[in-house]
């Protein structure tokens, strides 16, 4: 059985700081994996999509590597800012089935 | 961009009530999921849908029942509303789901209480 998994639950880090949050998750044969944002009492939106034939993926400054081999995939924020506070959730998709990691908090000190 | 719409964004229901929960998406897509997320719990998923009149049960299904009459319409019904079914209940859209490129998409939620 798929499980995924995020560590830390919670992150606290200093406005303009670099910074990688984890996932990992225990079946490789997945389609792709998948980064949310989710604010407080809103639904989820996703950031980037990494197919599984793909090691990386970028989209301003956030980067998305997947290694499936180890069953890992990490999220990089660049420079972080007061906005990127929020919940990121990994997920993974296999078939018509979509595994969620608890998450992780991140709040960015101003 | 898909949208993905809830009925409510808050209620609130007393205990033995039934509920209906409803989520609507525009953009045609096969698969349709509800979800519940709890503190400390992550999302859970209740039931997925993959076509018009097919369900399947996922994680957590007792207590819940689902219709799915038209394919862009994914309805979620308490039967019996309970104290514990108080949660944040999230609708989900996804085009296939076996291609490598789909994403799934998210409603604004509902946050139910129970009395």
């Amino acid at each position: 059985k798929q499980e995924v998994t995020q560590i830390p639950a919670a992150l606290s880090v200093p406005e303009g700081e670099n910074l990688v949050l984890n996932c990992s998750f225990t079946d490789s044969a997945i389609y792709n994996l998948q980064w949310f944002r989710q604010d407080p009492g809103k639904g989820l939106t996703s950031l980037l999509l990494i197919q599984s034939s793909q090691r990386e993926q970028t989209s301003g400054r956030l980067n998305a590597s997947l290694d499936k081999s180890s069953g890992r995939s990490t999220l990089y924020i660049a420079a972080s800012q007061p906005g990127d506070s929020a919940t990121y959730l990994c997920a993974v998709n296999r078939d018509d089935k979509i595994i969620f990691g608890k998450g992780t908090r991140l709040h960015i000190l101003p | 961009d898909v949208k993905v719409t809830q009925s409510s964004r808050y209620l609130v229901k007393r205990t033995g009530e039934k509920v209906f929960l409803e989520c609507v998406q525009d953009m045609d897509h096969e698969n349709m999921f509800w979800y519940r997320q709890d503190p400390g719990l992550g999302l859970r998923l209740i039931y997925f849908s993959y076509d018009v009149k097919m369900k399947e049960k996922g994680d957590i299904p007792e207590g819940y029942s689902v219709s799915r009459e038209k394919k862009e319409r994914f309805s979620l019904i308490l039967e019996s509303a309970s104290t514990n079914q108080t949660s944040m209940y999230l609708c989900a859209s996804l085009r296939s789901g076996r291609a490598l490129t789909d994403t799934q998409y998210f409603g604004p939620g509902t946050r139910l209480t129970v009395l």
